[in-house]
């Protein structure tokens, strides 16, 4: 089992639409959460950090769940802009622990 | 705002040669990190770097991997005998504290490797 397990995408919506990405983890001993974007070819951006209750930024929303080892993202009013590769990410280590990507959900945003 | 910054951005090489790629992090953070990320693939870890030693490394990175920090400024990851597997994007991080105490990671622009 991946420890890190996103849904496959593409997902392909209009803009304005509300769209959800799905994450699970599997080792309960992880510490921090956080969702990066990736464009094509380029570095993984930080988009959220995780917080335990969830937190909202704007546009977006990140939800915990430790008893369940779930983490979503949800983008509101989705722009062309956000179109990218969306990465949910896991530590296990505190402070300078490892980061442990998912695979990333692709997201495209269509005039 | 302060950013992660990698040289150079793409190196060519040939199957047996030794690379250096550069990286300087943010200048008030305290670890550092390699990644990689093969073309098609997810990001892997390669090595996490604190005080001035490796603080934990992966099964990617073998004897022929190593880092060093010969400078205040500079993280550099050198690969001793590059393979052809070795081609993929490699990503300097570093890290530093947040207001929430969490550490938070910053990615530099990649350098990208092609043995050939």
């Amino acid at each position: 089992r991946k420890e890190v397990e996103q849904d496959p995408g593409p997902f392909n919506v209009p803009e304005g639409a509300t769209v959800a990405f799905n994450c699970t983890y599997s080792n309960s001993a992880s510490q921090s959460f956080f969702w990066y974007r990736q464009d094509c070819r380029k570095e993984p951006k930080l988009l959220m950090s995780v917080y335990s209750s969830g937190n909202e930024d704007g546009r977006f929303t990140a939800q915990l769940n430790r008893a369940s080892q779930y983490i979503s993202l949800l983008i509101r009013d989705s722009k062309l802009s956000d179109s990218a590769t969306y990465l949910c990410v896991v530590n296990r280590g505190g402070r300078g622990g490892k980061l442990i990507f998912g695979q990333g959900t692709e997201l495209s945003v269509k005039p | 705002e302060p950013e992660v910054t990698q040289t150079p951005s793409h190196q060519v090489t040939q199957m047996g040669q030794e690379v250096i790629l550069r990286c300087v992090p943010i200048s008030n953070h305290l670890y550092f990190y390699w990644y990689r990320q093969i073309l098609g693939q997810k990001v892997e870890f390669l090595v996490s770097f604190y005080n001035n030693e490796i603080s934990e490394k992966s099964e990617i990175f073998d004897d022929q991997f190593s880092v060093e920090r010969p400078d205040g400024s500079n993280f550099t990851l050198k690969i001793r005998s590059t393979k052809l597997e070795d081609s993929a994007m490699y990503f300097c991080a570093s890290s530093g504290p947040t207001g929430q105490g969490y550490y938070e990671q910053y990615f530099g622009p990649g350098t990208r490797l092609t043995v050939t």
